[in-house]
């Protein structure tokens, strides 16, 4: 079974409808991430939280939304969907525990579609 | 602010032959690290290699390894003996120690044929 797990894989939704992307692992880690992947621009970090009462903004938080229901799982929620909002979204972990490396382990990734 | 530049968006290489993917990026502090992602078809974003900026020596795993020349900020993949499976999506990401937090560049599409 995958660590990281992330559902839908894929959504199709029309403009103004709200969306819930959740995120969900097993690797026992602390640190949760969103981030958002658009052709030509690489990843950008939308939010991310270092535990349960630790959530922070990333570069790009503008029109999101996050919930850390438990250390285990990270939803990211879109209020009002709109087109420019199509992109691939990853969810990531990390372990504070994990050494130096700051490794960050990735999900499948949700590709979403806002007409 | 940090920033990763991947000037290469596309890059090709005739299988077994030799790639090198070129990453620069921009930052004060001095203890940080540095990755290299594959991201194939499947979408699923895979880690490569690592580098900490401590370590003058640098990282190998296998056929791929890095040229991290750390006055000129630059941190290079070459991947050796190109296999059809190594066509992918490439993306350097920068961390510093205390931030946790990934700066990722744009993103090199490797092709590799036959």
């Amino acid at each position: 079974d995958a660590d990281v797990t992330q559902t839908p894989r894929n959504r199709i939704t029309k403009t103004g409808k709200r969306i819930m992307l959740e995120c969900s692992q097993t690797k026992g880690h602390d640190r949760m991430y969103w981030y958002r992947q658009d052709p030509g621009l690489g990843l950008r970090l939308i939010y991310y939280s270092f535990d349960v009462k630790d959530i922070n903004k990333g570069e790009i938080s503008d029109g999101y939304s996050v919930s850390r229901q438990a250390q285990a799982k990270f939803s990211l929620s879109l209020e009002s969907a709109i087109p420019n909002q199509t992109a691939l979204y990853f969810c990531a972990t990390s372990d504070s525990k994990g050494g130096s490396y700051n490794e960050q382990f990735f999900g499948p990734g949700t590709r979403l579609t806002v007409l | 602010a940090q920033t990763v530049t991947q000037s290469q968006p596309e890059m090709s290489v005739q299988e077994a032959e030799t790639v090198t993917l070129s990453c620069t990026y921009d930052t004060s502090e001095s203890d940080y690290y540095l990755f290299w992602y594959k991201q194939p078809p499947s979408r699923q974003m895979i880690l490569v290699i690592r580098q900490e900026a401590y370590k003058q020596q640098n990282a190998t795993e296998n056929r791929f390894s890095v040229n991290f020349q750390k006055a000129a900020k630059s941190f290079s993949l070459k991947i050796s003996d190109s296999q059809l499976g190594d066509a992918a999506m490439y993306f350097c990401a920068f961390s510093t120690s205390g931030t946790y937090k990934y700066i990722f560049g744009t993103g090199t599409r490797l092709k590799v044929l036959a």
